[in-house]
């Protein structure tokens, strides 16, 4: 069974501080996608970045950024010099591959509430 | 950009009542499905649609709920008597075909939140 572990429920940082979310997962699948997903407190879930398990190297787009390891089951999610729009729920989550008729569900983290305070 | 649509944004009914959440896929998706949050909690997996039938379901989704893609473009879930514990933001969401060039990566609604009193 696929499981995503967020353990850090709520993090609070003050404007332009760095944060980095954690992201920890259980699968049995060789082929496999992770995902991080926004929801801002309007309540949509906001795409921000997939990754396939063949693909290791670390990813930086502008603020964000984000380090995949194989090697420990994680990926991590930081954001440099964060601001008051990044005050959202950030959830991670991980998919098999998609094959034809396949579901491809994706199994969800708990969330991780982020509150940047000026 | 194209974007899942969901309808209604809010909800109220009565428990026992009949609910249907309406939702538009983006239009050359394949794959459809339905999650739920309940207040605070994680997002869960409800159910996958492709091809026009069920294609995984979760233990969630049991014989009170249905789905359906009536007319090619509307893909509604219905509970058919509500409980106060289906109180929660249903989501909605596709994606396109397989492959790997971001194919399955799910595109979703704004949500739909349901109140049962």
């Amino acid at each position: 069974a696929q499981k995503v572990t967020q353990a850090q429920t709520e993090i609070s940082v003050v404007e332009k501080e760095d944060v980095t979310l954690d992201c920890v997962y259980e699968t049995r699948d060789t082929t496999y996608y992770l995902f991080w997903y926004k929801q801002p407190p309007s309540g949509e879930l906001v795409f921000l970045i997939r990754r396939n398990s063949f693909d290791e190297q670390n990813e930086i787009s502008g603020r964000y950024s984000w380090n995949f390891q194989k090697s420990t089951s994680s990926f991590n999610f930081t954001i440099t010099a964060s601001q008051v729009v990044d005050s959202a729920v950030y959830f991670c989550a991980l998919s098999e591959a998609p094959v034809t008729g396949g579901g491809n569900k994706l199994t969800f983290g708990t969330g991780t509430q982020l509150k940047v305070e000026l | 950009e194209p974007e899942v649509t969901q309808t209604p944004s809010h909800q109220v009914t009565q428990m026992g009542q009949e609910v249907i959440l309406r939702c538009v896929p983006i239009s050359n998706h394949l794959y459809f499905y339905w999650y739920r949050q309940i207040l605070g909690q994680k997002v869960e997996f409800l159910v996958s649609f492709y091809n026009n039938e069920i294609s995984e379901k979760s233990e969630i989704f049991d014989d009170q709920f249905s789905v359906e893609r009536p007319d090619g473009s509307n893909f509604t879930l219905k509970i058919r008597s509500t409980k106060l514990e289906d109180s929660a933001m249903y989501f909605c969401a596709s994606r396109t075909g397989t492959g790997y060039s971001g194919a399955n990566v799910l595109t979703f609604g704004a949500g739909s939140r349901l109140t049962v009193l």
